[in-house]
């Protein structure tokens, strides 16, 4: 059956960094790519980004482009996303699920999440 | 960036009730990139719709969705107990976004 599993909970200070991870099993991996989401406390979902497990492109929301960074390793079906310069808005549970990929011409984009990690808070502290 | 706008913020109805959730969008969306998701407290959101209209797997008929270009519904023909959660609209393209999320709530 396809699990997501992610890493634990992280508590950060005020400008680190942070790299969480997220297992999968299941399924072919690179047919697939990973999109990371987002939920501050009593808050809505926000949308960070996406890898093509293949190629290694990635999408990024312009919010956090820049501190950013997706990666995966095929070898280890295992996919990471590291958030530098953290601030005490970046406190929230951070969900990969798994993304269809879809092209349109040149440009490649994750629909269709089906599958979800169980979610790993990171608390950013002063 | 295509902002989605759900209405209402909370829908407080009794079991049994249908459920009429609304979503739309700054500008026109592609149908076949337009999903929807529930999510209980403390879990992941789960895939009930993608393409505006096809039911993900598992996912019971009770559940359906419409729209196209900038409106989009999500219909709950019969709510049961466990359907009281949230519900997002998500777009999908090179830069993706979430509605803020409907409450439906037991009234």
């Amino acid at each position: 059956q396809v699990q997501l599993v992610q890493s634990g909970a992280e508590v950060k200070k005020h400008g680190a960094s942070v790299k969480v991870s997220c297992k999968a099993s299941g399924y072919t991996y690179t047919s697939f790519g990973i999109t990371w989401v987002r939920q501050a406390p009593g808050q809505g979902l926000e949308w960070m980004g996406w890898i093509n497990t293949y190629n290694l492109r990635t999408n990024y929301a312009q919010k956090v482009q820049g501190r950013v960074t997706l990666t995966t390793d095929s070898s280890t079906n295992t996919a990471f996303m590291e958030l530098r310069n953290l601030r005490s808005d970046d406190t929230a549970v951070y969900y990969c699920a798994r993304s269809r990929v879809t092209c349109i011409m040149s440009s490649c984009f994750g629909t269709d999440d089906d599958y979800w990690g169980q979610g790993t808070l990171v608390t950013v502290s002063s | 960036e295509i902002v989605l706008t759900q209405s209402p913020d909370t829908l407080s109805l009794s079991p049994g009730e249908r459920a009429t959730l609304s979503c739309r969008a700054s500008q026109s969306v592609n149908s076949r990139y337009l999903a929807w998701y529930q999510q209980k407290p403390g879990q992941a959101p789960r895939l009930l719709i993608y393409g505006a209209s096809s039911r993900a797997t598992g996912i019971p008929d009770k559940f359906s969705g419409s729209g196209s270009g900038t409106d989009f519904t999500l219909t709950i023909s019969r709510l049961e107990p466990e359907d009281f959660a949230v519900y997002y609209c998500q777009q999908y393209g090179s830069s993706s976004t979430f509605g803020q999320g409907t409450k439906v709530e037991i009234k």
